[in-house]
C-alpha cells in the first residue's frame, strides 16, 4: 500500500527552528503538500512544492525535497506558540492526496 | 476558509441505523471528496466526485456511499452505521484534479456511533 510516514511529534522553545520530516512513496507525485490542523479544525494548506522543484520558501516556512530519497522536509523558522498544531504531508496519487499520520508540533514559551 | 459547509457538525447516533452527511459549496469546484481522520492513521479517502452523478471509491469505501445531485453538493451515507465508523470526516473540494489544484478542507463532521 501507499504509505507516507513521519514522525509523530516534535517539540521545540519559542523562538527556535522546527524541521518536520517526510517520506513519500510514488515518484510520479505532481506535487507534495503541507497541511496545518489546529485543535477542533479542518486542513489549512501552508505551502506545497512541485516535484521539480529542490526547494521552496514562503515567509518563515521553507521546503526542501529530495526526489532521490523521496523526502521532504519543513522547516519554520522563529517559531511562535501559534505554530503548535499538527503539520501533515501529504502527496497527491491519482484522484487522492495520501496523507501522513501528522507531527505534532508543541512549542513552549 | 473556502465556501464549504459541512452538517451537521456533530451527530451521535446508535448502531445500525442510517446517517447522512452533508457537504456544501458555494465555489463551483468540480471535484468533491468525503475522508476520515482516526487517530493512528492521518486522513483517509472514502470516496469523491469529479462530477455531478460522476462519484468513484477510495481507500476506505466499504459501508459508505455517496452521491452527487448537484455541483454545490455531496452527500455521504452510513447504510447502516458501526462502530467501526466512529470518526471525524472531512470534505474537500478543488478546481481541477487533486494533483494540479490545490485542495480546501472543510471544518469536519465529528460522528459518534455507541
Amino acid at each position: 500500500g501507499e504509505d507516507v510516514e513521519q514522525s509523530l511529534f516534535l517539540s521545540v522553545r519559542e523562538g527556535d527552528s522546527s524541521v518536520i520530516n517526510c517520506t513519500y512513496t510514488d515518484s510520479s507525485s505532481t506535487y507534495l503538500y503541507w497541511y496545518k490542523q489546529e485543535p477542533g479544525a479542518g486542513l489549512q494548506l501552508l505551502t506545497y512544492i512541485f516535484s521539480n522543484m529542490d526547494m521552496k520558501q514562503d515567509q518563515r516556512l521553507t521546503v526542501l525535497l529530495n526526489k532521490k530519497d523521496k523526502h521532504l522536509s519543513l522547516r519554520i523558522a522563529d517559531t511562535q506558540t501559534g505554530d503548535s498544531a499538527i503539520y501533515f504531508c501529504a502527496e497527491s496519487i491519482g484522484p487522492a492526496l495520501i496523507f501522513g499520520k501528522g507531527t505534532t508540533l508543541s512549542v513552549s514559551s | 476558509d473556502a465556501g464549504i459547509t459541512q452538517s451537521p457538525r456533530h451527530k451521535v447516533t446508535e448502531t445500525g441505523t442510517p446517517v447522512t452527511l452533508r457537504c456544501h459549496q458555494t465555489e463551483n469546484h468540480r471535484y468533491m471528496y468525503w475522508y476520515r481522520q482516526d487517530p493512528g492513521h492521518g486522513l483517509r479517502l472514502i470516496h469523491y466526485s469529479y462530477g455531478v452523478k460522476d462519484t468513484d471509491k477510495g481507500e476506505v469505501s466499504d459501508g459508505y456511499s455517496v452521491s452527487r445531485s448537484k455541483t454545490e453538493d455531496f452527500l455521504l451515507t452510513l447504510e447502516s452505521a458501526t462502530s467501526s465508523q466512529t470518526s471525524v470526516y472531512f470534505c474537500a473540494i478543488s478546481e481541477s484534479f487533486v494533483g494540479s489544484a490545490e485542495a480546501f478542507f472543510g471544518q469536519g463532521t465529528r460522528l459518534t456511533v455507541v
